[in-house]
């Protein structure tokens, strides 16, 4: 199995801030990977796919980045809307693994 | 645009079975381009794929609860099902089923079903 593993566990940003979320696979594929938004008592919603594809539909703040074992979710300028938790997916072979997540909160 | 729908008890008792069936509209189960997935969530915690199937019934089980799951088609019923045997307290999650293509990740959800395992 692949382990994704993200960094940090828990962000405290500021509204307009610049932040980056890390994710490190155990093992090195290629592009087939993807980063999720969810809300409390909500479904995750897509944000990224094939590590650098931006989701129809999400804001062009978001992007990804990254190939191998070292990926980056980064949300150029924090909108109250972004307080969240975002987790990584690899799809590059089953079983499908998220990381354990990241909790964006409010400083 | 798709849509999927989640249905099933909300509480199943200790070392019986677990079953929830998903119901899509706004498109064919039968698409060739998706896969169809559950995905679940213990309270406060994060996110574990179960497994996926194919509309011809090919399934991928994770293997952590391989012995233990099922999920199947029913394309005449636009509807996928879920299977999940002997459960225990540590089955006690939130549901969701989820489509994906065949190169792209879940973009649709279902809204997810609190699924408790008590007596």
């Amino acid at each position: 199995d692949i382990q994704m593993t993200q960094s940090p566990s828990t962000l405290s940003a500021s509204v307009g801030d610049r932040v980056t979320i890390t994710c490190r696979a155990s093992q090195s594929f290629s592009s087939w990977l993807a980063w999720y938004q969810q809300k409390p008592g909500k479904a995750p919603k897509l944000l990224i796919y094939k590590a650098s594809n931006l989701e129809s539909g999400v804001p062009s703040r978001f992007s990804g980045s990254g190939s191998g074992t070292e990926f980056t979710l980064t949300i150029s300028s924090l909108q109250p809307d972004d307080f969240a938790t975002y987790y990584c997916q690899q799809y590059n072979s089953f079983p499908y693994t998220f990381g354990q997540g990241t909790k964006l909160e409010i400083k | 645009q798709l849509q999927l729908q989640e249905s099933g008890p909300g509480l199943v008792k200790p070392s019986e079975t677990l079953s929830l069936t998903c119901t899509v509209s706004g498109g064919s189960i039968s698409n060739s381009n998706y896969y169809w997935g559950w995905i679940r969530q213990p309270p406060g915690k994060g996110l574990e794929w179960i497994g996926n199937i194919y509309y011809s019934g090919s399934a991928y089980y994770n293997p952590s609860l391989k012995s233990r799951v099922t999920i199947s088609v029913d394309t005449s019923k636009n509807q996928f099902s879920l299977k999940l045997s002997s459960v225990t307290a540590a089955d006690t999650a939130v549901y969701y089923c989820a489509s994906m293509t065949t190169v792209n990740p879940f973009g649709y959800w279902g809204q997810g079903t609190l699924v408790t395992v008590s007596s």
